[in-house]
């Protein structure tokens, strides 16, 4: 069954430090992949999405992620956080039949 | 700027009583969704729709919780009786499917439920 593993449950970061939030995944065939992100009382906002071709996806406010078949990782980066990303992120996997399975979610907490 | 826009954004209510959640998705799309998010079980996906028609509502406890698209601009999620478990945040998304690929769910901004 596909299943999507976000490990880190918080984390906390210093405002202009950069950022990797961690997810695997375990589907049997090549993923639709997406990261999400949750602004307190907000629904869900699409950063970025994979479906194939290069492995580095770029997405909105500054993020990008690397797909990685031979981790089963899709990894999301951003060089230098700012306050504003503090936020919940979701990492999510597509079925193939247009329903998507969401992570558990890493809050990011932002330091001044 | 187009939106996903679900009402009430709050309701509190006590058990036994109907609650109905209404979602409008964004013009055009083709398929809706209801997901429910707690903080034990995150997000869940309740049911979800395309070109109006039921296609999964697996996730959807199917004695007390019923969903439905009346027409192509409102789809509602009701929950009859209601029991304090269902307190929840109620997200609607909707999205194109063109057929190949996936396409964007676009979220509106929840229903927050409270069941006392």
């Amino acid at each position: 069954a596909q299943s999507v593993t976000q490990p880190d449950i918080h984390i906390t970061v210093s405002e202009g430090a950069s950022l990797e939030l961690r997810c695997n995944y375990s589907y049997g065939a090549t993923p639709y992949l997406f990261w999400y992100v949750q602004s307190p009382g907000q629904g869900l906002q699409l950063l970025l999405k994979y479906f194939s071709g290069d492995t580095l996806v770029q997405g909105i406010k500054g993020f990008e992620a690397e797909f990685k078949r031979s981790q089963s990782s899709f990894n999301l980066r951003k060089p230098s956080v700012h306050w504003s990303d503090a936020a919940e992120y979701f990492c999510a996997v597509g079925k193939g039949d247009d329903k998507i399975i969401f992570g558990k979610g890493t809050r990011l907490h932002i330091l001044p | 700027d187009a939106r996903v826009t679900q009402t009430p954004r709050h309701k509190v209510t006590e058990m036994g009583q109907e609650v109905t959640m209404r979602c409008q998705p964004i013009l055009g799309h083709n398929t809706v969704f209801w997901y429910r998010q707690t903080m034990m079980q995150g997000l869940e996906l309740l049911a979800y729709f395309r070109n109006r028609a039921p296609l999964d509502d697996s996730g959807m406890p199917k004695d007390r919780f019923s969903a439905e698209m009346p027409d192509a601009t409102l789809a509602t999620l009701k929950i009859q009786p209601s029991e304090p478990r269902d307190s929840a945040v109620y997200f609607c998304a909707s999205g194109l499917v063109r057929g190949v690929g996936y396409n964007e769910q676009f979220f509106g901004p929840g229903t927050r439920l409270t069941v006392l």
